[in-house]
C-alpha cells in the first residue's frame, strides 16, 4: 500500500465549476499538507500549504485536512482554463523530514 | 531573476552509456534535491544534499551518482547500472537549514527528460 494515494484523474470540468481534489494516506505522523500545481514540461510550484487538521483559503483555492479520517482536499471555486495542470498533494513529518508526494491528479478546464 | 537551471531539457540516451543532467541554482540555497517523475508514481527522491560536499540517497538511489562541490551546483548521473532510466527528472532546492517537510517549500527546475533508446 502507497503511504499516499491520489487520483491520476484525468479530470475534465466546464469553466466556472467547482473542483475537488482528494488525497488519503496512511501513516498518521504526516503533520505537513501541501498542494503543488505542476504545468505540462515544467516543473511543481507550491500552491497551498497546511499545518495540521483545518481549512486554509487562498483566493479561489481551499484546502482542507481532516486528520482523523486522514484526508486532504483541493477545491478550486469558479475554475478557468490557466487552472489546467496536474495537482500534486505531498505531505512530511518532522521526524524524517521527507515529503512524500501522491501520484498528481490532471486536470482539464474546458472554456 | 533567481532559480534553477536544468540542462538538458530533453536527453537521448543509447543503453549502456553514463549521462550527467545540470543542475544549477542562484537562490543561495543550502539544500537540493534530485526527483524522479513516472506517470503513475508521482515523485520519488533520488539523492539529496543539505551543505556543501555532503549528500544522502533517497529512496530510489540505486543506479544514481551525484556530487555537491559547489552550493550553486548539485549534477546528477545516470549510469548504465540503473534498469529504467527513461524518465522525467526533477531538481528542487530548499532555502532552510531545517528539513522541507517543515515549510513545504521546494523550489523546483524545470526538469529534464531522458529517453533511453
Amino acid at each position: 500500500q502507497k503511504e499516499v494515494e491520489q487520483d491520476p484523474g484525468p479530470l475534465s470540468v466546464p469553466e466556472g465549476a467547482i473542483v475537488s481534489l482528494n488525497c488519503t494516506y496512511s501513516n498518521s505522523a504526516f503533520q505537513y499538507f501541501m498542494w503543488y500545481r505542476q504545468y505540462s514540461r515544467k516543473g511543481p510550484e507550491l500552491l497551498m500549504y497546511t499545518y495540521s487538521s483545518g481549512n486554509k483559503e487562498d483566493g479561489r483555492f481551499t484546502a482542507q485536512v481532516d486528520k482523523s479520517s486522514k484526508y486532504i482536499s483541493l477545491f478550486i471555486r469558479d475554475s478557468q482554463p490557466s487552472d489546467s495542470a496536474t495537482y500534486l498533494c505531498a505531505m512530511g513529518s518532522s521526524n524524517t523530514g521527507k515529503l512524500i508526494f501522491g501520484q498528481g491528479t490532471t486536470l482539464q478546464v474546458k472554456p | 531573476d533567481g532559480g534553477i537551471t536544468q540542462s538538458p531539457k530533453y536527453l537521448f540516451r543509447k543503453e549502456g552509456q553514463n549521462v550527467t543532467l545540470s543542475c544549477e541554482q542562484n537562490l543561495n540555497h543550502d539544500a537540493m534535491y534530485w526527483y524522479r517523475q513516472d506517470p503513475g508514481q508521482g515523485l520519488r527522491l533520488i539523492y539529496y544534499s543539505q551543505i556543501v560536499n555532503d549528500f544522502q540517497k533517497g529512496d530510489i538511489a540505486e543506479g544514481y551518482s551525484v556530487s555537491r562541490e559547489k552550493k550553486e551546483s548539485f549534477p546528477l548521473t545516470v549510469t548504465s547500472a540503473q534498469k529504467n532510466p527513461t524518465a522525467f527528472y526533477l531538481c528542487a532546492s530548499y532555502p532552510g537549514q531545517g528539513k522541507p517537510a517543515n515549510t513545504g517549500e521546494l523550489f523546483f527546475g524545470e526538469g529534464s527528460r531522458l529517453t533511453v533508446l
